[in-house]
């Protein structure tokens, strides 16, 4: 079946523009996360969501970061006025069930460079 | 707080060698372990996770990981390298609250030379 799609997969962004990254979870899995990526670094956490809640977001470096899930599936995070400490890989992740032992499965990331 | 280490930067075996990629954790209580693998370009696929039950798991690709509680630590495990399995390496534990998210390794870079 498809596995977790994400769009588009590079994006360039002058500073101070805004930027929307699309999230598509395989289809029905409850659980919706992003992470952040730097260069050379392990993957760190930005949101949760389970369903359309959005139930942690410790994570998001700051208040230009926005995410939502709407209706429970697709999933956008914007990042307004792009600074270029936002330069990464953004990764999204769903799985089937909150809170489980299940693995998550990734998406290919969006690479964004903010120039 | 939770934590993970990989306290290799790179580890390099010639193929057909057995390797290991090392992780220690830090967590309370019973952990959740798992280990994924990233190719240029590519998101995260998943190798094997440690939930309970036998220490040792066997995952995709031939892998297998074993889980050592007193030592804390969680070391990914192959008998034979192939040069495919070039390719940087993840350890992740699962966040002791409701949500489940990963907290990650730095990661360790595998090169498997011919």
């Amino acid at each position: 079946g498809a596995g977790v799609s994400q769009s588009p997969r590079y994006k360039v962004a002058k500073r101070g523009q805004d930027v929307a990254l699309r999230c598509d979870p395989i289809s029905g899995h409850v659980s919706l996360f992003w992470y952040q990526q730097a260069l050379g670094q392990g993957p760190e956490f930005l949101t949760y969501f389970q369903n359309e809640a959005q139930l942690d977001k410790s994570g998001l470096p700051s208040d230009r970061f926005f995410a939502e899930r709407p209706e429970g599936s697709v999933s956008t995070l914007k990042i307004q006025r792009t600074q270029q400490e936002d330069s990464a890989v953004y990764l999204c992740a769903s799985s089937p069930l909150a809170g489980s032992s299940y693995e998550q499965y990734f998406g290919p990331g969006t690479r964004l460079t903010v120039t | 707080a939770q934590s993970v280490a990989q306290p290799e930067d790179q580890v390099n075996v010639a193929e057909g060698n057995p390797l290991t990629v090392k992780c220690t954790y830090s967590v309370s209580g019973n952990p959740y372990l798992f280990w994924y693998v990233q190719y240029p370009n590519r998101g995260l696929q998943f190798l094997l996770k440690y939930i309970t039950g036998d220490n040792l798991v066997k995952g995709s690709y031939g892998f297998e990981a074993e889980f050592n509680k007193s030592q804390t630590s969680f070391h990914l495990k192959k008998p034979s390298a192939l040069v495919s399995d070039s390719a940087l390496y993840f350890c992740a534990v699962r966040d002791t609250g409701n949500t489940g998210k990963l907290i990650f390794g730095q990661g360790t870079t595998l090169q498997v030379k011919p």
